[in-house]
């Protein structure tokens, strides 16, 4: 089975921009998670979506932040408008609703604000 | 909120040399997982381990729930070891247990 996927790996954009991130979750996964890394403040969660519904909306991150989960194998994280604090790693995460409840991350987005 | 600390916050060891890395939260836990990520690297589930012991390889984690803590023993440690150890759990709070909480990590150093 493929892995959590994530697309671009890299992405540089400029303050003001919209810019979308992409992620595929292991297939037969319902719950899906976005995560934010930087060094400073670590990682952070963004949302959260189980079979398709968000649970959770990133509280602080709820402004310019918007994820979507358009179908169960696929879901969207756009930032708009960026800011040069936006600059970070951006994972995504899936794992099964029931049983053993392991996350599995994918390579994750590396974006630069500038 | 929910805490994790992590301990030490990092290390340096020998190659051969075996590690130990703890995690203490403070409520109980019902999900516990180790993960370890390279610089520039995304993080990869080492052992997903809420209670007692488990093993792969060189690794193995205890997790006593009772005493909200958990560790992960490194044995004879490889220079492809070094990078960061991160410990996350998920705590037994009724309707609202999905989030994982991560701690700070440890960085695992491995010399020649």
């Amino acid at each position: 089975d493929a892995g959590v996927t994530q697309t671009p790996r890299h992405e540089v954009a400029e303050k003001g921009q919209t810019i979308i991130l992409k992620c595929e979750p292991v297939s037969g996964h319902n719950d899906l998670f976005w995560y934010r890394q930087t060094k400073i403040q670590g990682l952070e969660l963004l949302s959260y979506f189980r079979s398709k519904s968000l649970m959770e909306d990133g509280g602080a991150f709820k402004d310019r932040f918007k994820a979507e989960m358009l179908n169960s194998s696929f879901s969207t994280l756009k930032i708009q408008p960026t800011e040069p604090k936006d600059s970070a790693v951006y994972l995504c995460a899936s794992r099964r609703t029931g049983g053993a409840r392991e996350q599995y991350f994918g390579p994750g987005t590396r974006l630069t604000v500038l | 909120g929910q805490q994790v600390q992590q301990s030490p916050a990092s290390l340096v060891l020998q190659e051969g040399e075996n590690a130990e890395l703890q995690c203490n939260f403070s409520s109980t836990a019902t999900q516990l997982q180790w993960f370890y990520q390279r610089p520039g690297g995304s993080l990869v589930s080492l052992l997903y381990n809420p209670s007692g012991t488990k093993h792969t390889g060189r690794l193995t984690s205890t997790t006593v729930t009772k005493e909200r803590r958990s560790s992960l023993h490194i044995s004879s440690s490889q220079i492809t070891d070094s990078g960061t150890y991160f410990c996350a759990m998920e705590p037994d709070s009724g309707g609202s247990n999905y989030k994982l909480t991560f701690g700070k990590g440890t960085l695992l150093t491995v010399t020649p």
